[in-house]
């Protein structure tokens, strides 16, 4: 069974510090890993997707399947990045079989201070 | 149009109320999905459509009957619902059901069950 976990639920930082959003994944294959965020009375939307291998609004994230880590980083936090971050897995394995649903994490909430 | 559209924004019903909740998208995609929400939790995957039929039912209980009547619309037919029922209940889709294919979320219909 494949399981996305975010270890952090509330993670609080100061604006223009460092920011990463730890993410471990479990998957038998191989996995497609996405970020979506979701900021306050706004929809669920994708952030980056580790196959994409861009940088969105400042964060990037890298595939480690050594350690089958998808943290998602930022060298220097704004006030705009307080939100809802949820790390998601989709793969041959998952629910939705050859159509794939995603499975996430339990979500970190980021807040940026001041 | 570029967004995933849900109907209603709030639904409120009764456990012998039948009601009906209604996702479209005018985007071209092939894969529709629906998850269900509970305050504080990650979305969880309930059914996934690709190409307009049911490729997977997540154990969901019978209460809860997905219909796909075209390729740009997905309902989901309420039917004696229990309180613990109650959840945003989100509609995604994407352009193919592949694992690497970006879902896009509408904004939910938050569901309470008296």
């Amino acid at each position: 069974a494949q399981r996305v976990t975010q270890p952090e639920k509330l993670l609080s930082v100061f604006k223009g510090a460092p920011v990463e959003l730890k993410c471990n994944y479990s998957y038998s294959g191989s996995p497609e890993l996405f970020w979506y965020v979701q900021y306050s009375r706004q929809r669920l939307q994708l952030l980056l997707r580790h196959i994409s291998r861009e940088s969105i609004k400042g964060f990037t994230a890298d595939l480690n399947k050594g350690e089958t880590s998808f943290h998602l980083k930022k060298p220097f936090a704004q006030e705009e990045d307080s939100a809802m971050y949820y790390c998601a897995l989709s793969g041959r394995d998952g629910p939705g079989g050859g159509a794939d649903g995603l499975t996430f994490g339990k979500g970190t909430h980021l807040i940026i201070q001041p | 149009d570029t967004e995933v559209t849900q109907t209603p924004k709030h639904l409120v019903m009764g456990m012998t109320n039948k009601k009906s909740l209604k996702c479209e998208q005018h985007m071209g995609h092939r894969a529709m999905y629906w998850y269900k929400q509970k305050a504080k939790k990650p979305p969880e995957l309930m059914f996934v459509y690709s190409y307009e039929k049911l490729s997977i039912n997540e154990s969901v209980p019978s209460r809860f009957s997905p219909e796909c009547p075209n390729s740009s619309l997905l309902n989901l037919h309420l039917h004696a619902l229990q309180p613990e029922d109650s959840a945003l209940y989100l509609c995604a889709s994407s352009q193919g059901p592949g694992p690497t294919d970006t879902q896009y979320f509408g904004p939910g219909t938050r569901l309470t069950v008296l």
